[in-house]
């Protein structure tokens, strides 16, 4: 059964550091979208992308934040200038309609020391 | 008001009980609903996916939505030690905002 994969699935960074967090969403699927969960916290969203452009985006979505589909299969989030707020689990979610069910991936444990 | 609310318990059941999630949202023209479940430490899983008002049955799983109290559950039948988790309700707005919105969870302990 296809799956939304995630890498790394632990990155640790220094504040002030650029990481770069990278996703392949299933092969069918045209939306995309970026979740990150703090500890102890619900789900929330951040980004969803769709025809090569951002469609959608949350307040936490500031400047610090950019995606890309740099080719045909994957999908990244980079954060420009990490801060120790950052430090959460992100999750990488894939869909085939806007509408319909979004499958999410392992998800990458960003830790900003 | 908070978005989609959730009681965020522990919800205690024996095994093989029925264990009763609800969930509630402030925004009237949502129309998508979902279940998901989430273990510690990981990623949000599927569970159930409901548009319409009523109920939705998936094997031991049945997902009741009313739009008119804006009210949405899940129903776990014969709950297993295996079904300890935490059941994460999202809404989506299928308005051409394509976010899901989700609650804090309802964390399930099913004992043996």
């Amino acid at each position: 059964e296809p799956e939304v994969t995630q890498t790394p699935s632990h990155q640790v960074t220094q504040m002030g550091q650029e990481v770069i967090l990278r996703c392949v969403p299933i092969s069918n699927h045209l939306y995309f979208y970026w979740y990150r969960q703090i500890l102890g916290q619900k789900v929330e969203f951040l980004v969803s992308f769709y025809n090569n452009e951002i469609s959608e985006k949350s307040e936490i979505f500031d400047d610090q934040f950019s995606v890309e589909r740099p080719d045909g299969s994957n999908f990244t989030l980079k954060i420009r200038s990490t801060k120790l707020e950052d430090s959460a689990m992100y999750f990488c979610a894939s869909g085939q309609e806007s509408t319909d069910t979004q499958y999410f991936g392992p998800g990458t444990r960003l830790t900003v020391l | 008001q908070k978005e989609v609310e959730q009681n965020s318990g522990p919800l205690s059941v024996p095994e093989g009980a029925i264990a009763s999630l609800n969930c509630t949202y402030s925004d009237r023209v949502s129309q998508s609903f979902f279940w998901y479940r989430q273990y510690s430490g990981k990623s949000p899983e599927l569970i159930m996916s409901i548009y319409s008002n009523g109920d939705k049955e998936d094997g031991r799983f049945t997902a009741q939505l009313n739009k008119a109290s804006q009210y949405v559950s899940l129903l776990i039948r014969d709950s297993q030690p295996s079904d300890s988790a935490t059941y994460l309700c999202a809404v989506n707005r299928n308005t051409g905002f394509q976010k899901l919105v989700f609650g804090t969870g309802t964390r399930l302990l099913v004992s043996p």
